[in-house]
């Protein structure tokens, strides 16, 4: 069965400091990967998607950015954190379906805080 | 441009009740739609979803939804909610070019 994994859970970083946040999927080939932001009490942003190794595309400008060095892992990085990126970090897998897209398929999630 | 709209952000009702939790799109082609649960501080769990066929489907937890399209919605329903139901809905769309379209979610409360 498919699997996903988020690291770390949590995390609290000061401003100014980089970022990495981490995912990877298992028991799949080829998947598409995404990152969401979740600000308290609001939705769900879509940061990036990808659908193939170094095949990155943003949906919001900002200061952070994506990497998939490998065909499933998926990695949030940030050189110089803002207080704004604070939020509930989530990765997501699907894959095609027909003319369409297949369900998402989501992480726990990482909390980060920036103080 | 596509859109999902879940007009209310916040429901409560009693345990035992019924319950409706209301979605609306706007695409142009016959979109996939879902729906997700999310408890406080974990991922979104996926409830049901549509891509074709039958335009009532049954998910878990009891839950079902149906799919209108000459109203463009997709409300997600269940008979008798249990406390345990208490989270946060989200409604979605996911069209070709993998892009998905999610509703700003709708809070549940569930009062003994």
């Amino acid at each position: 069965s498919q699997t996903i994994h988020q690291w770390p859970a949590t995390l609290v970083q000061p401003v100014g400091s980089p970022l990495s946040l981490e995912c990877t999927v298992e028991g799949t080939s080829n998947p598409n990967l995404y990152w969401y932001r979740q600000a308290a009490g609001r939705g769900l942003q879509l940061l990036f998607y990808s659908v193939g190794i170094g095949q990155i595309s943003s949906e919001v400008p900002q200061n952070l950015s994506a990497s998939r060095p490998q065909d499933r892992q998926f990695i949030l990085s940030s050189k110089k954190l803002l207080l704004s990126d604070s939020g509930f970090y989530l990765c997501a897998w699907n894959t095609q379906r027909g003319l369409g897209t297949g369900e998402l398929f989501f992480g726990e999630g990482s909390r980060l805080t920036v103080l | 441009a596509q859109s999902v709209t879940q007009p209310d952000i916040h429901i409560t009702v009693s345990e035992g009740a019924s319950l409706e939790l209301r979605c609306n799109y706007s695409y142009g082609a016959t979109p996939y739609l879902f729906w997700y649960v999310q408890s406080p501080g974990q991922g979104l769990q996926l409830l049901l979803k549509y891509f074709s066929g039958d335009t009532l489907v049954q998910g878990i937890k009891g839950f079902e939804a149906e799919f209108k399209r000459s109203q463009s919605s997709f409300n997600l329903r269940k008979p008798s909610v249990h406390w345990s139901d208490a989270a946060e809905y989200f409604c979605a769309v996911g069209r070709a070019g993998n892009q998905f379209y999610f509703g700003t979610g709708t809070s549940l409360t569930v009062i003994p």
